[in-house]
């Protein structure tokens, strides 16, 4: 079983619609976990942090976290052509404070 | 604004030459990290460095070697370049992860 699993995609949704990414990781005392979007050619960067089981926005995304089933999502609202790229997600180690990246989910909007 | 900077944007270079790869971050983190990205692998942990003329390996170290004489920057060499070391190379820096633009490095 990988550390951290995203399902690689393309999840392809129409403009507007609301885009779900799921991630599910292994490690039980991670406590830290996030969201990067990376746009094809360029460098992965961050779009959300959370820390608390429940749900945390932050303009048109969301990002919910269930510690018992260990497993972290990320809902995009009104999708937008221009958030067609991969998101990476990441969850710190209990054991060594460093991030543990999924794969990526590659998001294609189509207009 | 926050700034992790790489040094180069895309490099060229021989196999069998030293490669030297900066990176400089101007937030005063203590963690920096080098990391290697390549279609189907993902992200592959190089060296990171939590401190001053720390350094620890991750999981792919074998080939490189880093150098961190002050904090605000890490340096990621390549001792004798080899075609398969062709890839995006990333630095990132704190706790949640800043990433510099990346290099593109390609060893012919």
């Amino acid at each position: 079983q990988k550390e951290v699993e995203q399902n690689s995609g393309p999840l392809s949704v129409p403009e507007g619609a609301i885009a779900s990414l799921n991630c599910t990781y292994s490690d039980r005392g991670s406590q830290s976990f996030f969201w990067y979007r990376q746009y094809s050619g360029k460098s992965p960067e961050l779009i959300m942090s959370i820390y608390s089981n429940g749900d945390k926005e932050d303009g048109r995304f969301t990002a919910q976290l269930n510690k018992a089933s260990q497993y972290v999502s990320l809902l995009i609202r009104d999708s937008q052509p221009s958030d067609s790229a991969t998101y990476l997600c990441a969850v710190r180690s209990s054991n060594t404070g460093k991030l543990i990246f999924g794969q990526g989910t590659t998001l294609q909007v189509k207009p | 604004d926050v700034k992790v900077t790489q040094s180069s944007r895309y490099l060229v270079k021989r196999t069998g030459e030293k490669v030297f790869l900066e990176c400089v971050q101007d937030m005063d983190h203590e963690n920096m990290f080098w990391y290697r990205q390549d279609p189907g692998l993902g992200l592959r942990l190089i060296y990171f460095s939590y401190d001053v003329k720390m350094k620890e390996k991750g999981d792919i170290p074998e080939g490189y070697s880093v150098s961190r004489e002050k904090k605000e920057r890490f340096s990621l060499i390549l001792e004798s370049a080899s075609t398969n070391q062709t890839s995006m190379y990333l630095c990132a820096s704190g706790k949640g992860y800043t990433f510099g633009s990346g290099t593109r490095l390609t060893v012919v």
